[in-house]
């Protein structure tokens, strides 16, 4: 069965600083992963994807993140947070060829003024 | 990407009652879904509505509380049946535009309320 775990629940950061939110997974074969993003009474906005290719992908919104096959992750990253980058983050991931996915259980970034 | 469109937006019910909720997509797309989502909790897959035919439940959904139409390749709806409070949640449609490994992308979701 395929999984994705976000360890910190909530994400606290100065305004400037960069940001990190973590995400791994755990998926037979090759795997596709997907950053969303869930401002207030709104939907899943979609971030960015890795399907194949460059580990480095860069997203909506100067966010990017760092597919490593060896620490099956995928971390959201981002070099100078903003306020209103205050949201709470979804990742998601499935296997290549699905068209289902799973998604982590959200981390809350809170960036500080 | 394609704009979604769900109605209601929210909605307060009585208990017992039911609730049919609409999504619009503004182009054809391939596969459309339907999430539920406690507030502030991550996305719980319901069920993937196929056009012309039965929607296929995820474990531990049933047709009977959770009948899914979708009669063309724009629009579905969803009704929540026979509402308790535990069904108050955020209930979401999403739909996937290009093939797979693709994005879905999400209307702005039905907040429900059951008294």
């Amino acid at each position: 069965a395929q999984s994705v775990a976000q360890p910190e629940d909530q994400v606290n950061v100065a305004e400037g600083n960069p940001l990190t939110v973590k995400c791994t997974y755990s998926v037979s074969g090759n795997p596709y992963l997907f950053w969303y993003v869930q401002y207030p009474n709104r939907g899943l906005q979609f971030l960015l994807k890795y399907i194949t290719g460059d580990n480095l992908v860069k997203g909506s919104y100067g966010f990017e993140a760092e597919f490593n096959k060896s620490q099956t992750s995928f971390h959201l990253k981002k070099p100078s947070a903003l306020v209103s980058d205050s949201a709470l983050y979804f990742c998601a991931g499935g296997q290549t060829g699905g068209q289902n996915f799973v998604f982590g259980p959200g981390t809350r970034l809170s960036v500080l003024p | 990407s394609a704009v979604i469109s769900q109605k209601p937006s929210r909605d307060i019910c009585q208990r017992g009652t039911s609730l049919t909720i609409q999504c619009q997509v503004d182009s054809q797309v391939t596969m459309m879904f339907w999430y539920r989502q406690q507030p502030g909790q991550s996305l719980t897959l319901i069920a993937t509505a196929n056009q012309g035919s039965e929607a296929t439940y995820e474990s531990g959904f049933v047709i009977d509380k959770f009948p899914i139409s979708r009669p063309n390749l724009t629009f579905s709806t969803l009704t929540v049946s026979n509402m308790s409070p535990e069904d108050s949640s955020i209930y979401l449609c999403s739909v996937l535009v290009q093939g797979p490994n693709q994005p879905q992308h999400f209307g702005d979701g039905t907040r429900l309320s059951i008294l």
